[in-house]
Order: C-alpha cells, then structure tokens, then sequence
C-alpha cells in the first residue's frame, strides 16, 4: 500500500520570504500523479500543483513549484514570495492506478506579517 | 459551474440516529468517493464507486454505507451514528478515462458531523 509522509507538523514563514513544505511518498508503482492541497480556515481542499511522474520537468504554477525527485520518491512544495493569504493546511497526496488519493498528515503553514 | 455539492454542511446528532450525507456532481464524473478527515490523520477515503452500481471500501468503510445509483449522486449513509464518526467528511468527484490517473479530484465543501 503506498504512504505519504510530510515529517513537518507546522512551519512558519515571514511573508515575502520563502518556504519549503516536504512530502516523502512510499510506491511500487511507475506511473502516478502527486498532489498539493491547501486547505484555509474554509475547510475547502484547493488543489495548488500536481506532477505526473513521468514528467521530469518540476511542475510550476505561479508562486508555487515542485522538487520531485522520484528516485528519492520525495515531493517538496516551494512557495516563494510567501502571501498571508497562503496560511493553510497543506496536504500533499498520491494518486496510482486505482485512482485513490492517499494523504499525508499535513503541515500547517504559518505566515507572519 | 462544474461543482460538487454536498449536504448538510453542518450535522450534529445523536447516537444511533440515522443518518445520509448527500453528495452530487454536475461533471459527468465516472469516479466518486469519501473521504474524513480527523485532526493529525490527515483525509482517510471511506467509499469509492468507479461508476453507476460500482463501488468499493476504501481505508477506513467501517460503520458506513455508500450506494451509487445515479452517475451524478453518491450519498453516504451511517445506518447507526457513534461518537467515534464526528469527523469532517468530504466527497470527490473525478473523471475516469481520459487518462488512467492523470484527473485531479474535486472535492465538495465538507460536512462537519457531530455524533454526541
């Protein structure tokens, strides 16, 4: 059965500043997507980027990017320029053949003005 | 506006008193599921369905029911509600087959339940 792991309960982050939320992820499987959520004081999940795993390029949307390192079998979301509307839970998630999502635990992001 | 729609949004009841969360997609959707979420354990799925009259345990499907009878509605029912099943459920919807795993899932907006 796979397992993700984010080993990071909370972070905290100035705002303008950079942070690094890390996602380690258990498979046998070759062809998978990944996931980031982020979940804000709404409770709703929002999905912020994903990575299919046969693409090498790190995955990118705005603010956010990806280090994957699938030998490693490690995910970490990169925020740059840290906005204080990006304090949420954040969630990272592997999806397989069977279509399921298995989740980390999530880390808490802080940011401080 | 493509959406899932889940209701209640907030539930607080009684034990043994039963009880379905309705879910609904406008997506077309093949693959539904359930999902609670509990503070430190992260979102854990209850119930998937692959399609109309097809569905399957997930991790945690003890004390639930799911039924699959219309492609667009994936209720879920707790036939005798315990304390252990407060919790925050979400339903997710995707689409199957435009490639096997690529489809992110859209998540409704969560229902809180309190079983007292």
């Amino acid at each position: 059965a796979q397992t993700v792991t984010q080993s990071q309960p909370e972070m905290s982050v100035q705002e303008a500043e950079t942070v690094t939320l890390s996602c380690t992820y258990d498979t046998s499987e070759s062809d998978y997507y990944l996931f980031w959520y982020k979940q804000p004081p709404s409770r709703q999940m929002i999905l912020v980027i994903r990575q299919e795993a046969y693409k090498q390029q790190n995955a990118t949307e705005n603010r956010f990017s990806v280090n994957f390192q699938k030998a490693a079998k490690s995910f970490s979301l990169k925020i740059s320029d840290s906005q204080l509307g990006d304090a949420a839970m954040y969630f990272c998630a592997y999806r397989g053949s069977n279509y399921k999502l298995t989740f980390g635990k999530g880390t808490l992001l802080t940011v401080n003005p | 506006e493509a959406q899932v729609t889940q209701n209640p949004r907030y539930l607080i009841t009684v034990t043994g008193k039963k009880l379905t969360v309705t879910c609904s997609q406008n997506m077309n959707h093949e693959y539904m599921s359930w999902y609670r979420q509990d503070p430190g354990l992260g979102l854990r799925q209850i119930y998937y369905s692959m399609n109309v009259e097809v569905t399957d345990k997930g991790d945690v499907p003890e004390g639930y029911k799911v039924s699959r009878k219309e492609k667009r509605n994936f209720p879920l029912i707790l036939e005798s509600p315990s304390p252990n099943q407060t919790s925050l459920y979400f339903c997710a919807s995707s689409p199957r087959w435009r490639s096997l795993v690529a489809d992110e899932q859209y998540f409704g907006p969560g229902t809180r339940l309190t079983v007292t």
